[in-house]
């Protein structure tokens, strides 16, 4: 059964460097997400991506994050200068062209120092 | 505005014990759509079931039922005699039928079944 795959599936960065979090969305979808959900709280919405470009972007997702489709297969969430806040474990999902389903990956948990 | 309560933090019960979970959504949309996904402790979220707003039936999976009321906004998930296995974090979510979806998601509800 297709799945939604993450690399890295942990991170350790240093406050203020960049990551770069990957993503293989379901080779068929057509739309694509990242949600975040710091340890013990509610998965929470970051941004939605469709036709390359985004969609709907929620109030966490400011300037110091990006999303990419650097090719056919990748999705990326870069944060580009990393803080304390940031860290938690970051989703990414897909779904089809009816987008009545999110399918999600298994995670990078993203710890900053 | 969009909203999911689960009131229900954490719950505790024994094995073969049946167990419900609730859940509780606002949304001023005519259209929607309903989920829950499990959490197991190594984190990942697994996608249990959709509903959508116009399909009241109730649904049966196996140990699994779904109970959707549109009446009481309500959509609630039963566990009939509960396994050690089911132990995790389940989410209610709620997406909207119109435009770009984004999941709106409850705070979950933890469940422990113990031996």
């Amino acid at each position: 059964e297709p799945e939604v795959t993450q690399t890295p599936s942990h991170q350790v960065t240093q406050m203020g460097q960049e990551v770069i979090l990957r993503c293989v969305p379901i080779s068929n979808h057509l739309y694509f997400y990242w949600y975040r959900q710091i340890l013990g709280q509610k998965v929470e919405f970051l941004v939605s991506f469709y036709n390359n470009e985004i969609s709907e972007k929620s109030e966490i997702f400011d300037d110091q994050f990006s999303v990419e489709r650097p090719d056919g297969s990748n999705f990326t969430l870069k944060i580009r200068s990393t803080k304390l806040e940031d860290s938690a474990m970051y989703f990414c999902a897909s779904s089809g062209a009816d987008q009545e389903t999110q399918y999600f990956g298994p995670g990078t948990r993203l710890l900053v120092l | 505005a969009q909203k999911v309560t689960q009131a229900q933090t954490e719950i505790s019960v024994v094995e073969k014990e049946d167990v419900t979970l609730d859940c509780v959504y606002e949304t001023r949309d005519t259209t929607y759509y309903l989920f829950w996904y499990k959490q197991p402790p190594s984190g990942e979220l697994v996608f249990l079931i959709r509903r959508n707003s116009f399909d009241e039936q109730n649904e049966i999976s196996g140990r699994y039922s779904w109970n959707f009321q549109k009446s009481t906004s309500s959509f609630n998930f039963t566990i009939t005699a509960s396994q050690v296995v089911d132990s995790a974090v389940y989410f209610c979510a709620l997406i909207r039928d119109t435009g770009f979806q984004k999941l709106v998601f409850g705070t979950g509800t933890r469940l422990l079944v113990s031996p």
